[in-house]
């Protein structure tokens, strides 16, 4: 299995509050990857990462930001949930190139109330 | 963007017998995968095939990427196939790490 953690794995918060996830990769991968899966939609990405500090938007990416300062940390921050931001949201990497398969962490299921 | 449409999406099979689950892509691809989430939901990788054939003890795939389809076909299925089987493709007009998903097959499996 693909050594990727992710943290929370499960977090309650309110309307307004600020929310940082963590994503940690121990297999060296270049690429990373936040997604986040609702009933209906499937999994959408939100955005990328194909190294330190190069970082880029994917299909659903407004009210989110990230960073990545090290190879192996993939940081997603909602600046200020909002309660269409409840889901289930999926981290992954692949080698080191978009052709790559890509391997999933275990998700974190977050509400905002 | 590209269109990635999966079918069927229920299944529903006995112990012991073959399914083969589609999914269609919209435009010509350089990136095409298959996933299973299993009921606790977690995701796996089961191919990358962006054309041709692969297989993974009962698990094949093959990719028409000239037809735009790719098939998955499961023998033999368990109780532990059960969950849901997603297909993503990225177009080729992309960078290769943009995959649009299908909204999956979910797959019962019973003893």
């Amino acid at each position: 299995d693909a050594g990727i953690t992710q943290s929370p794995r499960h977090k309650v918060t309110e309307t307004g509050t600020p929310v940082t996830l963590r994503c940690h990769q121990t297999e060296n991968h270049r690429y990373m990857y936040w997604y986040r899966q609702d009933p209906g939609h499937g999994l959408r990405l939100i955005h990328y990462s194909y190294g330190v500090k190069d970082t880029d938007k994917g299909e659903v990416s407004d009210g989110y930001s990230v960073s990545r300062s090290k190879t192996e940390d993939f940081l997603l921050t909602l600046e200020s949930a909002t309660s269409s931001q409840t889901s289930v949201y999926f981290c992954a990497i692949s080698r080191d190139k978009g052709y790559q398969p890509q391997h999933f962490g275990d998700g974190t299921r977050l509400s905002i109330l | 963007g590209i269109q990635v449409e999966q079918s069927p999406p229920d299944l529903i099979l006995q112990e012991g017998a073959n399914s083969t689950l589609r999914c269609n892509f919209s435009d010509s691809v350089n990136n095409l995968q298959w996933f299973h989430q299993n009921p606790w939901g977690q995701l796996i990788n089961l191919f990358y095939i962006p054309s041709g054939t692969k297989q993974n003890g009962r698990l094949s795939a093959t990719t028409v990427a000239t037809e735009r389809y790719s098939l998955l076909y499961i023998s033999s299925s368990q109780t532990t196939d059960s969950g849901v089987y997603f297909c993503a493709a990225e177009g080729r007009e992309t960078s290769g790490s943009r995959l649009t998903f299908g909204e999956g097959t979910q797959l019962t499996v019973n003893p």
